[in-house]
């Protein structure tokens, strides 16, 4: 079965890190595009950043410069590490598999 | 960048009366592999989206056969043929042809 879950989300201070990982099961996170995509509170679905299979990373102007999509092919995980980490960034996190499969999401909320 | 523009906002919907929710494309979705990069998703309260219609028109595994897309090039249409208690959510189309982008979202109630 095709499953993804995410973790490493919580409350963070503004300016402060956060790494988010995904661990996908049932599939090889190398052989498919993955991406992230949040949400706010009570919005629509943003993109985030997308891994393709080659390796290509690319992301959204709002997150250029200060988040990283890495996977790790060992672990069968994808990851994002959050870095200055601003209040307009507080939403439920989700990874997501070729845009067909998605994970539960996990909520980072910065605030101080 | 290629934007996502969905219609109407909302829709409220008697039980087994249609719906039917628009989406428009800045750019054309279709790719020169010959497919067209464009999905819809439904989101219920509490939980991920989850995939409904992928390539304009192809049912996911799983989709009741009352949920239908169709369109071409910059638009395209998701119809709910006979709307249930269970379709209530929120509805939203997206392209894959240049990463990603989500239209913002059409909500669904019953009356």
């Amino acid at each position: 079965e095709v499953q993804l879950v995410e973790s490493g989300g919580g409350l963070i201070q503004p300016g402060g890190s956060l790494r988010l990982s995904c661990a996908a099961s049932g599939f090889t996170v190398s052989s498919n595009y993955m991406s992230w995509v949040r949400q706010a509170p009570g919005k629509g679905l943003e993109w985030v950043s997308v891994i393709y299979s080659g390796g290509s990373t690319y992301y959204a102007d709002s997150v250029k410069g200060r988040f990283t999509i890495s996977r790790d092919n060992s672990k069968n995980t994808l990851y994002l590490q959050m870095n200055s980490l601003r209040a307009e960034d507080t939403a439920v996190y989700y990874c997501a598999r070729d845009a067909v499969t998605w994970g539960q999401g996990t909520l980072v909320t910065v605030s101080s | 960048d290629i934007v996502m523009t969905q219609t109407p906002l909302s829709l409220s919907v008697t039980p087994g009366q249609p719906a039917s929710i628009s989406c428009k494309s800045s750019q054309s979705l279709l790719h020169s592999d010959g497919k067209t990069y464009l999905y819809w998703y439904l989101q219920k309260p509490g939980q991920p989206p989850q995939l409904l219609i992928y390539e304009v028109s192809n049912r996911f595994s799983g989709v009741p056969d009352r949920f239908s897309g169709s369109g071409s090039g910059t638009d395209f249409t998701l119809k709910i043929s006979r709307v249930e208690a269970e379709d209530v959510g929120v509805y939203y189309c997206m392209q894959s042809i240049q990463l990603l982008t989500f239209g913002g979202g059409t909500k669904v109630e019953i009356k």
